[in-house]
């Protein structure tokens, strides 16, 4: 069963506009992580931002942030003020347990494509 | 700053060859992935390692195989290459600990033929 369902397989969104990309996952583990990765055409991974399962706010790193509904297990990350050099893929990933030794289990990510 | 360098960005290999990919990190990671990355599908695990000599298999492991015999290298082992292992495979490290992120190398992108 997929852990991490991006469902958007493609999205476009105007230049200084907000956009939300969507991440759903599933688990049975009350202590888990959430990352979000950026992936630009050169191929290189890029960390954006991480949210824990316990964390009581929503987790913000500059124009990115995470709308956590732990209820509906959804942690879908909003990029505000798009600029041309957020085209890129996306990937919503996904770390279960609280020893810190499992893998990062990651979605089918999301090509989002900033028009000017 | 954490440095997580594969041998290769690019491989051109024949089938049937045993092909080797490493994977180097310097900042001391227990952690070290392998994953391998198709359009449309993301990234799948293919193998993990939390610890020096242990290894787990990930969600695509058959035809590959894994070594870690050293806490900074993580290898990939196709024992006999086909076709339809043509594809990016990316290593990443992390630490043991929760909330960590892992750290990626540049990937190897494998064309067999």
């Amino acid at each position: 069963a997929q852990k991490i369902t991006q469902t958007q397989p493609g999205m476009f969104v105007q230049e200084k506009e907000a956009v939300t990309l969507d991440c759903t996952y599933d688990t049975s583990d009350p202590s888990y992580g959430l990352f979000w990765y950026k992936q630009p055409s050169s191929g290189e991974m890029i960390f954006l931002i991480y949210q824990g399962s316990y964390d009581q706010q929503n987790a913000t790193e500059g124009r990115y942030s995470l709308n956590f509904q732990k209820a509906r297990k959804s942690a879908n990350l909003v990029i505000s003020a798009s600029q041309l050099g957020d085209s890129a893929m996306y990937f919503c990933a996904m770390r279960e347990g609280g020893s810190g030794n499992t893998p990062l289990v990651f979605g089918k990510g999301t090509r989002l494509s900033v028009i000017a | 700053d954490v440095k997580v360098t594969q041998s290769s960005r690019y491989l051109v290999k024949r089938t049937g060859e045993k092909v080797f990919l490493e994977c180097v990190q310097d900042m001391d990671h227990e952690n070290m992935f392998w994953y391998r990355q198709d359009p449309g599908l993301g990234l799948r695990l293919i193998y993990f390692s939390y610890d020096v000599k242990m290894k787990e298999k990930g969600d695509i492991p058959e035809g590959y195989s894994v070594s870690r015999e050293k806490k900074e290298r993580f290898s990939l082992i196709l024992e006999s290459a086909s076709t339809n292992q043509t594809s990016m495979y990316l290593c990443a490290s992390s630490l043991r600990r929760v909330g960590t992120e892992a750290f990626f190398g540049q990937g190897t992108r494998l064309t067999v033929v």
